[in-house]
């Protein structure tokens, strides 16, 4: 099994702030999904990323990819309100199984 | 979530009885995966099915969990005699290359 960490576990900042959250791991990837869950829900797919170094834009989020392919992060400028979810890392090698990362939770408070 | 169906949403069951989650695919999509997915815990995979097959199923507890996949008709999580471990997330997912499109989930309360 290739186990993703992710940190931090739990985040609350201000509408407004930036935050940052990590997914690591000692395994290679050859790709890397972000996906964020709200409560009731079902993981929503954020991003894919599939090159060493690669970097991702989706409006104010931006993903990366490290260039070992082991490790992301997921930077979030200006955060607000509806950005309050379960940020969730998936790394996949070109089979049908992804590994999950536990998450990290986001609470943006207004 | 589009396209993916789990029914039910909620499901509550007494120790000992038994559960039954269904999961119609994305339209076209011949192949499900199914995951657990615990409280501050991660997805953990639990099988893979095609239609008439069981490709993957090593997330799968030994006891009391099958999965099917019929020709005609959704996938069916079945968990016989429930115990109060079993209660959980369950999300059923399509797989497009290596993106997963998940199911909304059915959140199974064992009482």
């Amino acid at each position: 099994t290739q186990l993703l960490e992710q940190s931090p576990q739990f985040l609350s900042i201000q509408e407004g702030e930036n935050l940052t959250v990590y997914c690591n791991s000692s395994s290679v990837f050859s790709s890397l999904q972000w996906y964020r869950q709200e409560p009731g829900e079902g993981p929503v797919l954020l991003v894919t990323v599939v090159t060493g170094g690669e970097v991702k834009k989706l409006k104010r989020l931006t993903f990366q990819f490290g260039d070992a392919r082991k490790d992301s992060s997921l930077h979030i400028t200006a955060a607000q309100p509806g950005d309050t979810g379960l940020y969730l890392c998936a790394g996949s090698n070109n089979d049908y199984k992804l590994s999950f990362g536990a998450g990290t939770t986001v609470t943006v408070r207004a | 979530n589009a396209g993916v169906m789990q029914n039910p949403r909620h499901l509550v069951r007494r120790r000992g009885q038994e559960a039954r989650l269904r999961c119609s695919p994305m339209k076209g999509h011949s192949h499900v995966y199914w995951y657990r997915q615990l409280p501050e815990e991660g997805l953990k995979f639990m099988v893979y099915l095609q239609k008439e097959n069981i490709i993957d199923e090593s997330g799968m507890p030994k006891e009391r969990f099958s999965a099917e996949f019929p020709k005609e008709g959704p996938s069916i999580l079945r968990i016989q005699q429930v115990v109060r471990g079993d209660s959980a997330a369950y999300f059923c997912a399509s797989l497009l290359n290596t993106e997963a499109f998940f199911g909304q989930g059915t959140r199974l309360t064992v009482v």
